[in-house]
């Protein structure tokens, strides 16, 4: 099945650095989804983005729906030890199914 | 809140035999659920689209006689994974959209080992 590009694939980073990633399609989509995986566990949803050019926040963590509707990016700020984890992001038209991204795995050096 | 359970949470089943994987939604209605298989290091992909009363829609690729498909109410579905392999050792994953909405409830998926 058709997966979205996600980068980087993974990052390590230092606790309190800034982490960016971003996702992006071939085709258009009018629902952005972003997503954290711990081991183990299904995805939990941190932020929704419906309309093309919205930036939304939940917390430390921000989303963009990019404004051609084929790309979204998410920031996380001050990361934290309990950011580790793989995060992705999906994409949506209308009612019809996710299609997810290929994941970028966080993790925090010591 | 929208919670989704599963159960298993994780089982260990011998080559040939069947397994059955349930998804509920705890505290909505769902007329839809989604089945996901996760391979170690790999993203979700969508093996099959559930919705009660009706037969399933699978994704290209996927034996509908191998993972066979109940949703006979409105808080659940099944899926059962039929003569397993050791290739099909995954982590499968349901998700429920409820009714009326477009938004997706994970649960917390199933660890599935074929010996």
């Amino acid at each position: 099945g058709q997966q979205l590009n996600q980068s980087p694939q993974s990052m390590f980073i230092q606790e309190g650095e800034d982490v960016s990633m971003n996702c992006t399609s071939s085709s258009i989509f009018n629902t952005w989804l972003w997503y954290k995986q711990d081991p183990g566990e299904g995805p939990v949803l941190l932020i929704a983005l419906y309309k093309a050019g919205e930036l939304t926040s939940n917390g430390r963590l921000t989303a963009q729906f990019g404004i051609t509707r084929k790309d979204s990016f998410l920031n996380i700020s001050a990361s934290i030890p309990s950011d580790v984890g793989i995060y992705f992001c999906a994409g949506q038209l209308g009612n019809e199914k996710l299609t997810f991204g290929t994941g970028t795995r966080l993790t925090i050096i010591p | 809140g929208a919670v989704v359970s599963q159960h298993p949470s994780r089982v260990i089943c011998k080559s040939g035999t069947s397994v059955k994987i349930e998804c509920r939604s705890l505290d909505f209605q769902a007329t839809t659920m989604f089945w996901y298989r996760q391979f170690p290091k790999q993203s979700l992909m969508l093996m099959a689209t559930s919705n009660e009363g009706s037969k399933a829609t699978y994704e290209q690729g996927v034996e509908k006689d191998k993972f066979l498909i109940n949703h006979a109410s409105l808080t659940l579905s099944t899926l059962t994974v039929t003569s397993a392999h050791p290739e099909d050792s995954s982590f499968y994953i349901c998700s429920a959209r409820r009714q009326g909405s477009y938004e997706q409830y994970f649960g917390p998926g199933t660890r599935l080992t074929v010996t």
